[in-house]
Formats: structure tokens, C-alpha cells, sequence
């Protein structure tokens, strides 16, 4: 039973435009959210987390939404440049970290 | 430079050989983890350490076992290999438990 849902497994954007990821989570206990970038032949890699007591955390180009009600947070990259292809995953914890099954993201230049 | 270091990037086994994982991070940190990756389930937790000599089960322990006799090295045991076992092998290590730094892979096949 995977307690963090991916539902898109692929997204395409042209390059400059919004990239939207989304991630649903079904394990209340949860108070930590990351996203994790990862590249062909290589581990994943952190890129961003959001606290439970936020709704919002930025980084540069990358904007984490948390919805708690919801069980819902959401990773937009503006603008996306085609060094952001790659497959990001969604991760949440409770002191173990469980993943989402990935979003294969592609930006066309 | 941070390292995660996992000994092997392509493995290929029998069906019923005992296979060895190894990793080993430089950073000294007390976390180690091992997940493996598969299309459509993403990453999942087999097992996990926050100390030498501790180990506890993630969600999908069966079939596989782990040591970790040094800070510095977890390795992860397949007892007799199964088809079922081949996959990507992701080995991490944190200091602090949500973030993780992740080794290359080992890429398993089991045949």
C-alpha cells in the first residue's frame, strides 16, 4: 500500500514555461515533505522540503506547495529549462522517509 | 565533496546465489538506508540503520538481510537470489533523517 502517490508518471513543458508536479499522501503522521531530482545513471538528489507547520517554501526557480487538508503538495519550476528533464520524486516522513513512484518530467527547448 | 559509494553499478546472478551489496559513505554520518527502485513503485525501503550493529525492516524486508559492523559501511545480503529480486539497489546515508544522500546504484539482475 504506498502511502505517497505519484499519479503522473510523465509531464512535457516548453522550455520558460510553469512546471507543475503533484503528490498525494495518505498518512497523517507525515511532517515532512521533500522532493528529490534524479538523473539517468545517477542516485536521486535532495532539492527541496517543506515543513508541515508551512504551506509554502522557495528556492530559486522551485516553489513547494503543502496542503495538509488535502493531503496534497505540489513542486512548480518556473521557468523550466531542459536541465530539469528528469524523474523527481515526492517523498514524505514520519522518521522513516517513504517515496512516490516518480514523475518523468521533460522540458522542450 | 560529499560520497555515497556502492560497489558495484551492474550485477548479474543465478537464481539461489547469495549476493552481497556494499556501501560506504565518507561523510560520518549515523543514517544509512537501502531501497530498491522499480518502474511504476518508485523507491522502497528495505532496511535501515541510525547506528552500527542497529538495524531495523522497512516495508519490504522479505528475502533480504543487512550488516553494518562499521559507521562508515551497510551492506545489504540477498540470502538466495530470486528472480523477483532484480532491480535497481539504492543505498543513502543522512545525518539528518529526512535528507538523504544517495549512491549511484547497483543495477541487479538475477537470472
Amino acid at each position: 500500500d504506498q502511502q505517497v502517490k505519484q499519479n503522473s508518471p510523465s509531464l512535457s513543458v516548453q522550455e520558460g514555461r510553469i512546471s507543475i508536479l503533484n503528490c498525494d499522501y495518505t498518512n497523517s503522521m507525515f511532517d515532512y515533505f521533500l522532493w528529490y531530482k534524479k538523473y539517468p545513471a545517477e542516485g536521486p538528489t535532495f532539492l527541496i522540503s517543506i515543513s508541515s507547520i508551512k504551506d509554502k517554501n522557495e528556492d530559486g526557480r522551485f516553489t513547494v506547495f503543502l496542503n495538509k487538508s488535502a493531503k496534497h503538495l505540489s513542486l512548480h519550476i518556473v521557468p523550466s529549462q531542459p536541465g530539469d528533464s528528469a524523474v523527481y520524486f515526492c517523498a514524505a516522513s514520519a522518521g522513516d522517509m517513504r517515496f512516490g513512484a516518480g514523475t518523468r518530467l521533460t522540458v522542450k527547448p | 565533496d560529499v560520497k555515497v559509494t556502492q560497489s558495484s553499478r551492474y550485477l548479474v546472478k543465478r537464481t539461489g546465489e547469495k549476493v552481497f551489496l556494499e556501501c560506504v559513505q565518507d561523510m560520518d554520518h549515523e543514517n544509512m538506508f537501502w531501497y530498491r527502485q522499480d518502474p511504476g513503485l518508485g523507491l522502497r525501503l528495505i532496511y535501515f540503520s541510525y547506528d552500527v550493529k542497529m538495524k531495523e525492516k522497512g516495508d519490504i524486508p522479505e528475502g533480504y538481510s543487512v550488516s553494518r559492523e562499521k559507521k562508515e559501511r551497510f551492506s545489504l545480503i540477498l540470502e538466495s537470489a530470486s528472480t523477483n529480486q532484480t532491480s535497481m539497489y539504492l543505498c543513502a546515508s543522512s545525518l539528518i533523517r529526512e535528507k538523504l544522500f544517495f549512491g549511484s546504484g547497483t543495477q541487479l539482475s538475477v537470472l
